[in-house]
C-alpha cells in the first residue's frame, strides 16, 4: 500500500539555526500538504503544494514539491523557540483521493537543544 | 468562525463502556473525517463522510461507528470500549472542491480506556 516516509524522525534545534526535513512517497502525488502540531493541539495547515516543482513560502517556512512528484521538502529559516512541535507531511490516498482522503507521514519532532 | 470543535476534550472510560464523541464544523464543509493518533503512528483514518447521511470506512474502522445526520456534525461512537482504543481522536473537515485536499482539524479528544 501507499507509504509516506518522513525524515528525520526527530531533531534538536538551536535558536537561529535553519532546519530541513523531507517526505518521500511510494507513489506519485498531485498534492503535498505540510502540517504542524503543537503539544495538546490539533494539526494546523502550514503550506499546500499543487504543482510539481512548486516552491511556496509562508513566513520563515518554505516548502517544495519535488520534480519526481514523489517527494517534498520543508525548510525553516532562523528557527525560534515556538517552532518546536511535530511536523507532518500528507498527500492524497489513491483509493479515496477523489474524496479528499489523506495519508500522513509519522512526523518529524522538533525539540530545543538542551 | 469557531472552525472545527470537538467535545469532550478528555474522557476516561472503563472497559466495556460506551461513549460518543461529537465533532462540529461551521465552515459548511461537505467532507468530514475521524482520525486517531497514537505515539509513533501518525494519524490514521477511522471513518469519513462525503456528505450528510453518508459514511464510509477508513484504515482502522473496527470497534467504531459513525453518523452524519446533519451536515455540520459528525459523531464517533464506541459501543464497547477496549484499552486498545486509548488514543487521541481528531476530527477534520474539508470543502467539496475538485483536486483540493486541505483538511482542517479540531483540537482533539484525549480518551483513556482502563
Amino acid at each position: 500500500g501507499q507509504q509516506l516516509n518522513q525524515s528525520p524522525q526527530s531533531m534538536f534545534i538551536q535558536e537561529g539555526e535553519d532546519v530541513s526535513m523531507n517526505c518521500t512517497s511510494s507513489s506519485i502525488f498531485n498534492t503535498w500538504l505540510w502540517y504542524k502540531q503543537d503539544p495538546g493541539e490539533g494539526p494546523v495547515l502550514l503550506i499546500a503544494l499543487y504543482k510539481a516543482g512548486e516552491l511556496t513560502s509562508n513566513g520563515r517556512l518554505t516548502a517544495q514539491f519535488g520534480i519526481t512528484r514523489k517527494d517534498s521538502f520543508l525548510n525553516i529559516s532562523a528557527s525560534i523557540p515556538s517552532d518546536v512541535g511535530i511536523y507532518f507531511c500528507a498527500g492524497p490516498l489513491n483509493y479515496g483521493g477523489s474524496q479528499g482522503n489523506l495519508i500522513f507521514g509519522k512526523g518529524t519532532k522538533l525539540s530545543v537543544k538542551p | 468562525n469557531a472552525g472545527v470543535t470537538q467535545t469532550p476534550k478528555f474522557r476516561v472510560l472503563k472497559t466495556g463502556q460506551s461513549m460518543t464523541l461529537l465533532c462540529a464544523q461551521d465552515m459548511n464543509h461537505e467532507y468530514m473525517y475521524w482520525y486517531r493518533q497514537d505515539p509513533g503512528m501518525g494519524l490514521r483514518l477511522i471513518h469519513y463522510s462525503v456528505g450528510e447521511g453518508t459514511t464510509a470506512k477508513g484504515e482502522v474502522p473496527d470497534g467504531y461507528n459513525v453518523s452524519r445526520l446533519k451536515k455540520q456534525n459528525f459523531l464517533l461512537g464506541l459501543e464497547s470500549a477496549a484499552p486498545s482504543q486509548t488514543s487521541v481522536y481528531f476530527c477534520a473537515s474539508s470543502p467539496l472542491l475538485r483536486g483540493y485536499n486541505e483538511q482542517f482539524f479540531g483540537p482533539g479528544t484525549r480518551l483513556t480506556v482502563l
